[in-house]
């Protein structure tokens, strides 16, 4: 079965410096994955996915993230972070049968000015 | 302007009284999905819609129902709420062939 698996519930950086939130997937086939963010009291808002091609995804908002299959990660990344990137960021797998995604618990992001 | 719609934003409702929560999308999405977000949890799937075709998750309970009259609108059915139901639920449509999901910004139902 397909799942996702995010290692921390908080990452703490300081606004300026880089950041990375960890995502590592178990999938049988190929990976469908993608990263979420969610704002207080909102919806998700979709943020990039990877589905074949360069390791490196470009994204919404400055983030990109990048595919590892030895590693089976796919850490989402931004070169500086900003106090407004502070939100929860949820990353998912698409389901085997295509037709949903499973998400992980999520991580929220604190940028400190 | 918003194109998955749920109303209301804030549900309260008593221990055991039927509750009913709304989605309506302007984005003529022939899928259509329901999941329950607990605090601090990962998004759970509850069920979703292609076109018509209704698809339940195995571990969905039967208190959980869902209705969708037309493309635009979608609606989840609580039947008969426990304190434990108490959760954000979250709609989201989607265009079969992409894989993008669009949320609305969730109800946030409350079980007294």
């Amino acid at each position: 079965a397909q799942s996702v698996a995010q290692p921390e519930d908080q990452v703490n950086v300081a606004e300026g410096n880089p950041l990375t939130v960890k995502c590592t997937y178990s999938v049988s086939g190929n990976p469908y994955l993608f990263w979420y963010v969610q704002y207080p009291n909102r919806g998700l808002q979709f943020l990039l996915k990877y589905i074949t091609g360069d390791n490196l995804v470009k994204g919404s908002y400055g983030f990109e993230a990048e595919f590892n299959k030895s590693q089976t990660s796919f850490h989402l990344k931004k070169p500086s972070a900003l106090v407004s990137d502070s939100a929860l960021y949820f990353c998912a797998v698409l389901n085997q049968a295509g037709t949903a995604l499973i998400f992980g618990k999520g991580t929220t992001l604190s940028v400190s000015s | 302007d918003a194109m998955v719609i749920q109303n209301p934003r804030y549900q309260v409702t008593q221990f055991g009284k039927p509750v009913t929560l709304s989605c309506s999308q302007t984005l003529n999405h022939n899928v259509m999905y329901w999941y329950q977000q607990k605090s601090s949890q990962a998004p759970k799937l509850l069920f979703h819609y292609y076109d018509k075709d209704f698809n339940n998750e195995a571990d969905t309970p039967d208190n959980f129902q869902s209705r969708r009259p037309n493309t635009s609108f979608c609606f989840l059915d609580i039947r008969s709420p426990g304190l434990g139901d108490a959760a954000m639920y979250l709609c989201a449509t989607r265009v079969l062939i992409s894989e993008k999901l669009f949320f609305g910004s969730g109800t946030q139902l409350s079980v007294l």
